[in-house]
């Protein structure tokens, strides 16, 4: 079982560069999410969808945008990319519900220079 | 507002030394409670959660947690701390039926 797949692993951009980061999911879960962590900062939550065709912003969604594309794909984009951008990015998935657990990404290593 | 609160932001212990590890919460519900470990490099695993029933629960790789409503706390403990056992843990607490509120981490290490 795959679980929850990110593409990249690492990337390197530079100010003003363009990317888009890829999560799939093969568990049929509804929910998925974008976290960013940062030293100290712990995982900030960026945006999540709570089903297919619905994206809901969490704490941090400045300068990125998000598609559902389908059940299994949710994507996040960075248009114009800063260095307060750099970060690890963690896709993640669940099903409904307080009590259930997220399945995490092995995240994306982003540097923007 | 909900709010996770891990105070401790570094611990060192010796390996075979007993852990724990501090959460505090802030949620005006009944809270589902979850920590999870991030190898480095790796993405989160679940260790254990709680959302009812005992208070005490027991997770994977010899850890548990008990949920103390009183003090707002879901402390995590492991009677022996093994070499592999270096990490970082998180609290967090599931809000709502979508949103999870994650706190800011604590890194362990353990000392040959």
């Amino acid at each position: 079982n795959a679980g929850v797949t990110q593409t990249p692993k690492f990337q390197v951009l530079k100010t003003g560069q363009s990317m888009t980061l890829q999560c799939a999911q093969d568990m049929n879960h509804n929910s998925m999410y974008w976290y960013r962590q940062d030293p100290g900062m712990g995982l900030r939550l960026i945006y999540y969808s709570a089903s297919e065709g619905t994206t809901d912003k969490g704490e941090v969604p400045n300068g990125y945008n998000v598609s559902r594309l389908n059940k299994r794909e949710f994507s996040l984009r960075l248009e114009s990319a800063a260095p307060s951008q750099t970060s690890v990015y963690f896709c993640a998935s669940r099903d409904p519900g307080g009590n259930t657990e997220a399945f995490f990404g092995q995240g994306t290593r982003l540097t923007v220079v | 507002a909900q709010s996770v609160t891990q105070p401790d932001i570094h611990i060192t212990v010796s390996e075979g030394a007993s852990l724990e590890l501090r959460c505090n919460y802030s949620y005006g519900a009944t809270p589902y409670l979850f920590w999870y470990v991030q190898s480095p490099g790796q993405g989160l695993q679940l260790l254990l959660k709680y959302f009812s029933g005992d208070t005490l629960v027991q997770g994977i790789k010899g850890f548990e947690a008990e949920f103390k409503r009183s003090q707002s706390s879901f402390n995590l403990r492991k009677p022996s701390v093994h070499w592999s056992d270096a990490a970082e843990y998180f609290c967090a607490v599931g809000s709502g039926t979508y949103k999870y509120i994650f706190g800011t981490g604590t890194r362990l290490k353990v000392l040959a």
